[in-house]
């Protein structure tokens, strides 16, 4: 069964650096997602994408955070200079067009900023 | 501006037993969809169930059933016959099928249900 996979499992980063999360999508899937999810928060959404543009970002999506699609297959979050909040688990998730555009879930990139 | 509640932060439900964890959501739109999801410990997120605002009948997946309830905005989850196994962390969320806000999902605070053997 197709999955979206996401690299690396954990990153952990110093104050300030950049760093950037990766994820391969389901390959026929159109649609992007980035969420991240505090230690026992809930989980937030950050950006969405379709046809190679952003199509709704929230407002913690702010100037330091990027999303690209650089090749057809890997979809990435760039962090432009961390910081201490920006510690959380980080979802990519995609879908495809349908009724319920049920999106898929990968495993999640444990980020800590120290 | 679109919000999900689930005013339940735990519960807890005796094994084989039934469970209905609540979500309330509000929104403007005629238009949406909404969803459940559940997250173990290990931190995938696998989705139970959808139910769209324009079906006439409430979706079922297996053991879960979504009672939709329109006209008090409410889309709780009922898990038949519970297992271990389920015990884990869910989450409703709501999709806006709308001109505007087209591609964002609304995730509620969570429920954390623990099954006792």
């Amino acid at each position: 069964e197709p999955e979206v996979t996401q690299t690396p499992s954990h990153q952990v980063t110093q104050m300030g650096q950049e760093v950037i999360l990766r994820c391969v999508p389901i390959s026929n899937h159109l649609y992007f997602y980035w969420y991240r999810q505090i230690l026992g928060q809930k989980v937030e959404f950050l950006v969405s994408f379709y046809n190679n543009e952003i199509s709704e970002k929230s407002e913690i999506f702010d100037d330091q955070f990027s999303v690209e699609r650089p090749d057809g297959s890997n979809f990435t979050l760039k962090i432009r200079s961390t910081k201490l909040e920006d510690s959380a688990m980080y979802f990519c998730a995609s879908s495809n067009r349908g009724r319920s555009y049920e999106q898929y879930f990968g495993p999640g990139t444990r980020l800590t900023v120290t | 501006a679109q919000k999900i509640t689930q005013t339940q932060p735990g519960m807890f439900v005796q094994e084989k037993e039934a469970v209905t964890l609540d979500c309330t959501y509000d929104t403007s739109d005629q238009s949406y969809g909404l969803f459940w999801y559940k997250q173990p410990s290990s931190g995938e997120m696998i989705f139970l169930i959808y139910q769209g605002s324009y079906d006439e009948q409430n979706a079922t997946e297996g053991r879960y059933s979504l009672n939709f309830q329109k006209a008090r905005k409410s889309a709780n989850l009922v898990i038949s016959a519970s297992q271990l196994g389920d015990s884990a962390m869910y989450f409703c969320a709501m999709r806006d099928l709308g001109r505007n806000n087209f591609n964002k999902f609304y995730f509620g605070s969570g429920t954390k249900l623990n099954v006792k053997p």
